[in-house]
């Protein structure tokens, strides 16, 4: 069994504060790092998937980087608003198709 | 392009019956996954298939569980007979190539009574 881990497993901050958070995982036979992003009442969706180490992404203003040789990965949110608010699940590849997802961070941006 | 389409969305049935959880995923996909989100084991994956064919299964519960991918545009996820511990969340996603996101269809919300 594969410990993905992340943390906090929730965090309030305010409007327009940056915020970051970890998804830690066993970094042998890795392949690949998502992350996605999940509302309530929604299902998942895609933000980024990631395969090398040092490996940095940006979608508007979520950016997360990789470090495949110590194991993490961090999500950073700058400049909060309340429609970020849900759930960001991170999920690793490390035998080529299936995802081993962690227990998550849910994100509450208050107005 | 339409994503991956589940149905029901929500069904509510007594323990004992059958129960068939349906999925179409994106056309051109050739993986589809089975998915379960329950509070206290969040989201565990059930079963795979690749080009229509079980690749692993090691994560469905017991013999009450079954899926079939009978071609390329859809599965079904049986769980004969049904028990309360079942209720839960159940996704479906599909994806193309190994490191390619996954993409979700909605669930069904399943409560056995």
């Amino acid at each position: 069994i594969l410990n993905v881990e992340q943390s906090p497993q929730s965090l309030h901050v305010q409007e327009g504060d940056s915020t970051n958070f970890t998804c830690s995982f066993p970094s042998s036979n890795f392949y690949a790092l998502h992350w996605y992003r999940w509302e309530t009442a929604k299902s998942p969706e895609a933000l980024f998937v990631m395969t090398l180490n040092g490996d940095e992404k940006k979608k508007g203003r979520i950016s997360a980087t990789l470090n495949t040789k110590e194991g993490y990965s961090y999500l950073y949110i700058k400049g909060s608003q309340p429609e970020d608010s849900a759930t960001y699940l991170c999920a690793l590849n490390n035998a080529g198709n299936m995802l081993t997802f962690g227990g998550g961070t849910r994100l509450m941006v208050k107005p | 392009d339409a994503g991956v389409i589940q149905s029901p969305r929500h069904e509510v049935t007594e323990m004992g019956q059958e129960v068939t959880l349906r999925c179409k995923p994106i056309s051109g996909h050739d993986y589809l996954f089975w998915y379960r989100q329950t509070m206290m084991r969040g989201l565990e994956l059930l079963i795979y298939f690749n080009n229509n064919v079980p690749i692993d299964d090691s994560g469905m519960p017991e013999d009450r569980f079954s899926a079939k991918m009978p071609n390329a545009s859809f599965s079904t996820l049986k769980i004969q007979p049904s028990e309360p511990r079942d209720s839960a969340v159940y996704f479906c996603a599909s994806r193309t190539g190994v490191n390619q996101p996954q993409h979700f269809g909605d669930g069904t919300r399943l409560s056995i009574l």
